[in-house]
């Protein structure tokens, strides 16, 4: 299997842009999860998706973030407008639902897209 | 609530030492798994253990070992005869019940010192 595929690995934008994140989850995967990772505020989980559904999206920091899961292998997260404080390292991964035994349940994270905003 | 506590922020060490990672979990869940993940400086996440709630026995992977205590709600890491090549974050990180949700601690950075 190719993995979680994340795109793209670097974006440059300038404040006020629009910024569109990409993931390909690991097919047969139930759960998708966008997390951000700062120096400041680590590794936090933004939303996750359960079927393509989204479960919780308490971790979206503000309106200006938006997160779709369309289909089983593609999701999205939509910055806009951006802001500097939004420059971070985006990570998708993909997992398959807890409890299964026939897997050791972690999650399997892309490369993360490094955003940053000027 | 589910919360994941890493205490140390830093760990500094010279090589062949042994070095501890600490991890404390907040959960009201019976049910749990428990995680820890390696961030080397290339920035990929790496994952390296999972444990559930029902399984208390520690575990031992080559130099790495893993202590999970219930009645202390602790789940803590153990590198033996550290390497430089041990150099990265490390984090734990706790999935509560069936919710799916995975939440990670700050990390701990550990060196490595020739």
């Amino acid at each position: 299997d190719a993995g979680v595929i994340q795109s793209p690995r670097h974006e440059v934008t300038e404040m006020g842009q629009e910024v569109t994140l990409r993931c390909k989850p690991i097919s047969g995967h139930d759960y998708l999860f966008w997390y951000r990772q700062t120096m400041m505020r680590g590794l936090e989980l933004l939303i996750y998706f359960n079927n393509n559904v989204p479960i919780d999206d308490s971790g979206m920091p503000e309106d200006r973030f938006s997160a779709k899961m369309p289909n089983a292998s593609f999701s999205t997260l939509k910055i806009q407008p951006s802001e500097p404080r939004d420059s971070a390292v985006y990570f998708c991964a993909s997992s398959y639902a807890p409890g299964q035994t026939t897997n050791t349940g972690e999650l399997f994270f892309g490369e993360g897209s490094r955003l940053t905003v000027l | 609530a589910q919360k994941v506590t890493q205490a140390q922020t830093e760990i500094s060490v010279v090589e062949k030492e042994d070095v501890t990672l600490d991890c404390v979990y907040e959960t009201r869940d019976t049910t749990y798994y428990l995680f820890w993940y390696k961030q080397p400086p290339s920035g990929e996440l790496v994952f390296l253990i999972r444990r559930n709630s029902f399984d208390e026995q520690n575990e031992i992977s080559g130099r790495y070992s893993w202590n999970f205590q219930k009645s202390t709600s602790s789940f803590n890491f153990t590198i033996t005869a550290s390497q430089v090549v041990d150099s990265a974050v490390y984090f734990c990180a706790l999935l509560s019940g069936n919710t799916g949700k995975l939440i990670f601690g700050q990390g701990t950075t550990l060196q490595v010192k020739p």
